[in-house]
């Protein structure tokens, strides 16, 4: 299976403070991309990075691919109380006809 | 906002009922998905569309069936209800390709008693 796996599962920081999370996939892929689910909700896209790129950003948002290592990272710099939320790391991998495969995510609080 | 709506919102009903969860989306997508996600797990593709009169099992074997009649209209059914089908269900949508961006619905809670 080519399925995510976010690390760390939970992660709780104070507002102001990084929040770091990791995802790791075992097959080749066309591109990761990383969504917010907020509690009872559906997913948001946040920011969708392509085999061949290595970094990208989108407002206080930074994702790395290491295709290499197989993983991602997601950063949020500057939390607010707002990104407290679930992140899901999703991969469309060679052969999957363009579907998602999804991790089983990051639980993020952060504390005002 | 995803321009892409369900309902009910929340439900809840008995062993064996029949029912209908609904999905419409206005972007004029192609693609469609159904996936199963039970709280605070990884979602799990259940059903899949390309297109019109296009149904496709996904990784996860599903009692539910679908149906796809008009570009917008992915509704997803289960002919007898199982307390082992609650579940949260969430609808997404995407371009033909589906190598970018999902859109996703609020989704549905389903309890079954």
């Amino acid at each position: 299976s080519q399925q995510g796996e976010e690390d760390p599962q939970a992660l709780s920081i104070q507002e102001g403070e990084n929040a770091t999370m990791n995802c790791s996939y075992k097959t080749s892929i066309n591109n990761l991309q990383w969504y917010r689910q907020n509690s009872g909700r559906g997913l948001v896209h946040l920011i969708l990075i392509r085999s061949n790129e290595r970094e990208k950003h989108s407002g206080r948002l930074r994702v790395t691919l290491d295709t290499s290592k197989k993983s991602s990272s997601l950063l949020i710099t500057a939390s607010r109380a707002a990104d407290t939320a679930s992140y899901f790391c999703a991969t469309d991998g060679w052969g999957s006809q363009g579907n998602l495969i999804f991790g089983k995510g990051t639980k993020l609080s952060v504390k005002p | 906002e995803a321009d892409i709506y369900q309902t009910p919102r929340y439900l809840v009903i008995g062993t064996g009922k029949k029912i209908t969860l609904e999905c419409s989306q206005t972007m004029g997508h192609d693609k469609m998905y159904w996936y199963q996600q039970d709280p605070g797990m990884e979602l799990h593709l259940i059903h899949y569309s390309y297109g019109v009169n296009s149904t496709e099992k996904g990784d996860l074997s599903s009692e539910s069936t679908v149906s796809r009649i008009r570009t917008e209209h992915f509704p997803l059914t289960l002919e007898s209800a199982r307390p082992s089908h609650t579940s949260q269900y969430l609808c997404a949508s995407s371009d033909l390709m589906g190598r970018e961006t999902q859109y996703f619905g609020p989704g549905t809670r389903l309890l079954v008693l």
